[in-house]
């Protein structure tokens, strides 16, 4: 079946520029993550949704970070006023119900590179 | 969630086992031990968990210490394929994934 999609697969944004990152869940998954993961290292926790519910932003990193789930299911993560530190891979990951130890799947990624 | 230390690197021979080891010396009672593996350029895959016995997968083993303060993912004929980023996450059922740096695995032909 289809996996976890993301587009776009590469953004190059100039500083100051918004951009959006758009997630497309494995259907039926209530739960989705958003990651940042920085050159050379691993993926640090944003946000996460259960449905349409935004349970817990506790990761990320400014006001500037946006991201919304308004159907339950297609997710997008907002950048307002881009800055060079934004550059990273941001990676998306669904999975069941919260409630259990269920394993996450992960899209591709989008590279985002603020210049 | 409780932090895990892994070696930065480690190096293995096509065909032959690898054993990648984890410390989680302040791991707790309902703490899952999780392994993720990243290829290049791809997101984050699941390999394996497990909470206190040894687990078995098309994928590879877990073995857990009795004490559950370490353990151990067990590829059991490394390929060429195997060479990515291995994380171990100790994750409360539930709760998010906190990744740490991990163990990038060479894999020589």
């Amino acid at each position: 079946g289809a996996g976890v999609s993301q587009s776009p697969r590469y953004k190059v944004a100039k500083r100051g520029q918004d951009v959006a990152l758009r997630c497309d869940p494995i259907s039926g998954h209530v739960s989705l993550f958003w990651y940042q993961q920085a050159l050379g290292q691993g993926p640090e926790f944003l946000t996460y949704f259960q449905n349409e519910a935004q349970l817990d932003k506790s990761g990320l990193p400014s006001d500037r970070f946006f991201a919304e789930r308004p159907e339950g299911s297609v997710s997008t993560l907002k950048i307002q006023r881009t800055q060079q530190e934004d550059s990273a891979v941001y990676l998306c990951a669904s999975s069941r119900p919260r409630g259990g130890p269920y394993e996450q799947y992960f899209g591709p990624g989008t590279r985002l590179t603020v210049t | 969630d409780a932090k895990t230390t892994q070696p930065n690197s480690m190096e293995s021979n096509e065909e032959e086992p690898v054993h990648l080891p984890c410390n989680h010396s302040t791991i707790s009672g309902t703490d899952y031990i999780h392994w993720y593996r990243q290829l290049p350029s791809q997101g984050p895959e699941y390999v394996i968990h497990g909470l206190t016995s040894n687990v078995n997968n098309r994928m590879a083993s877990l073995a857990i210490a009795e004490d559950r303060k370490s353990s151990t993912l067990i590829l059991h004929r490394a390929t060429l394929r195997d060479a990515a980023v291995y994380y171990c996450i100790l994750r409360e059922a539930g709760n998010d994934m906190r990744f740490g740096a991990g163990t990038r695995l060479t894999v020589k032909p």
